[in-house]
């Protein structure tokens, strides 16, 4: 079955930066879209970006200003979210997620167990 | 942006049917997906997408429907193991942007 790990939480202080990683396995990596996905405590799911199978197309959230970039390393099965200017707001459990590209709409259909990110001081 | 709403909410005993709603303007228009998460830091699960199609390895309890302004999602003979939150999910308009409910905490009782 598809596997998708998520790695490189941590803690971190505010205005910091955090890279996370998530390892893909048992699916050709190199045909599908990805995304990141984060829960913040006690609240709900928030799409945070995604990025097409070549890295032609990459979407952000709007809340996140320019401080996060995501990338994908075909040939090595992974996807990569670079976290830079980091506030308390960014705190979440974050999930990598594969994506089904439909003719007018995408869902996820495998997603990662998720790594946790705090920021504090 | 698009707005998804959903109870924060729904309680049902075990073996009834529970119906967890997602509302949205003219939501019919769109292809509304599901997803079941049981705890943080387990990994969500798409339980339907396309308004009505349940991935391989989905038990036939669960079933969606999209109507007018909701969709809903209905959990036949409901067991202790759906206990969980529910989300539903939508692509936005007019931007590549995938946007989710604000989750409906599924309690049985």
């Amino acid at each position: 079955e598809v596997q998708l790990v998520e790695s490189g939480g941590g803690l971190v202080k505010p205005g910091g930066s955090l890279r996370l990683s998530c390892a893909a396995s048992r699916f050709t990596f190199s045909t599908y879209t990805m995304s990141w996905v984060r829960q913040a405590p006690g609240k709900g799911l928030e799409w945070v970006s995604s990025i097409s199978s070549g890295s032609n197309y990459i979407y952000y959230a709007d809340s996140l200003k320019g401080r996060f970039t995501i990338s994908r390393d075909n040939a090595k099965n992974s996807l990569y979210l670079q976290m830079n200017s980091l506030r308390a707001d960014d705190t979440a459990v974050y999930y990598c997620a594969r994506v089904i590209v439909g003719a007018t709409t995408r869902n996820f259909d495998y997603w990662g167990q998720g790594t946790l990110v705090t920021v504090s001081s | 942006s698009y707005v998804l709403s959903q109870p924060p909410s729904v309680s049902v005993a075990p073996g009834k049917t529970a119906r967890i709603t997602c509302g949205g303007d003219d939501i019919r228009s769109k292809s509304v997906h599901w997803y079941q998460h049981q705890k943080p830091g387990q990994a969500p699960v798409l339980v339907i997408y396309d308004d009505t199609d349940r991935p391989s390895g989905i038990p036939e309890r669960f079933s969606g429907s999209n109507s007018g302004n909701t969709a809903t999602l209905t959990i036949s003979w409901v067991e202790a193991g759906d206990e969980a939150d529910y989300y539903c999910q939508v692509w936005g308009t007019n931007d590549d942007h995938p946007v989710f409910g604000g989750g409906t905490k599924l309690t049985v009782l």
